[in-house]
């Protein structure tokens, strides 16, 4: 069935540091692709997405471009800020199954340090 | 625009109580609702999707039931928690009409501790 890898943090970086959080997925036919971010005590909130091969989504400083013949969408971002810190979470939606399922990832934390 | 409220934002139960979130959506008609639970260091589970009023659809068997009464309502569920029902609990909605491979907004979320 579907599903999504992402790389398990925590994940700890200086300010302005270049960020990579890795995501690959598994699915049938052309799923959309969306990262959501999940400050502490909070819901998650849509950072980006791109809904076919080789669109780049891109939101605050950050970027991911849907590769199809790597099957990932690797999460970027050229310079961090202590405000970044948050939970990081992949997630594809995708026909077929149930219907109401976008499947996530287990979420990577990054932490930031001034 | 469209907005999404859930209450309580926290909840401590003890085992065997009755359970009742509530999560409404302003701004749109139909939307889709989902329920989501998050257990502490796990990624998202989903628990309920509806596509319209009274109609739920139930991903895991579980302690937990749904409902929907209003067209912007989900309400979630229990007669009597488990320790296990302790998480975080999100409510989500997404545009009438769409597949799943369109976007979902997420409300704050419920945090449960069942003693």
């Amino acid at each position: 069935g579907d599903s999504v890898t992402q790389m398990e943090g925590p994940v700890t970086l200086s300010e302005e540091a270049f960020l990579t959080i890795n995501c690959t997925y598994t699915a049938t036919g052309y799923p959309s692709l969306f990262w959501y971010v999940q400050y502490p005590g909070e819901g998650l909130q849509l950072l980006l997405k791109a809904t076919k091969a080789d669109d780049k989504g891109s939101n605050k400083g950050f970027e991911a471009t849907y590769r199809k013949e790597t099957t990932s969408f690797h999460l970027e971002k050229g310079s961090v800020q202590v405000s970044d810190s948050a939970v990081y979470f992949c997630a594809l939606g995708a026909y077929g199954g149930s219907q109401g399922n976008l499947i996530f990832g287990k979420g990577t934390k990054l932490s930031v340090k001034p | 625009s469209q907005t999404i409220h859930q209450w309580p934002a926290t909840l401590v139960q003890p085992v065997g109580s009755p359970l009742s979130l509530e999560c409404t959506v302003e701004g749109t008609s139909n939307p889709n609702l989902y329920w989501y639970r998050q257990a502490a260091g796990r990624g998202l589970q989903l628990l309920f999707y509806s596509v319209g009023i009274g109609q739920i659809s139930s991903e895991v068997p579980q302690n937990l039931s749904a409902s929907r009464p209003q067209d912007r309502q989900f309400i979630l569920s229990s007669k009597k928690l488990l320790l296990s029902d302790s998480g975080f609990y999100l409510c989500a909605w997404s545009v009438a009409g769409t597949k799943i491979k369109e976007t979902q907004y997420f409300g704050p979320g419920t945090r449960l501790l069942v003693l």
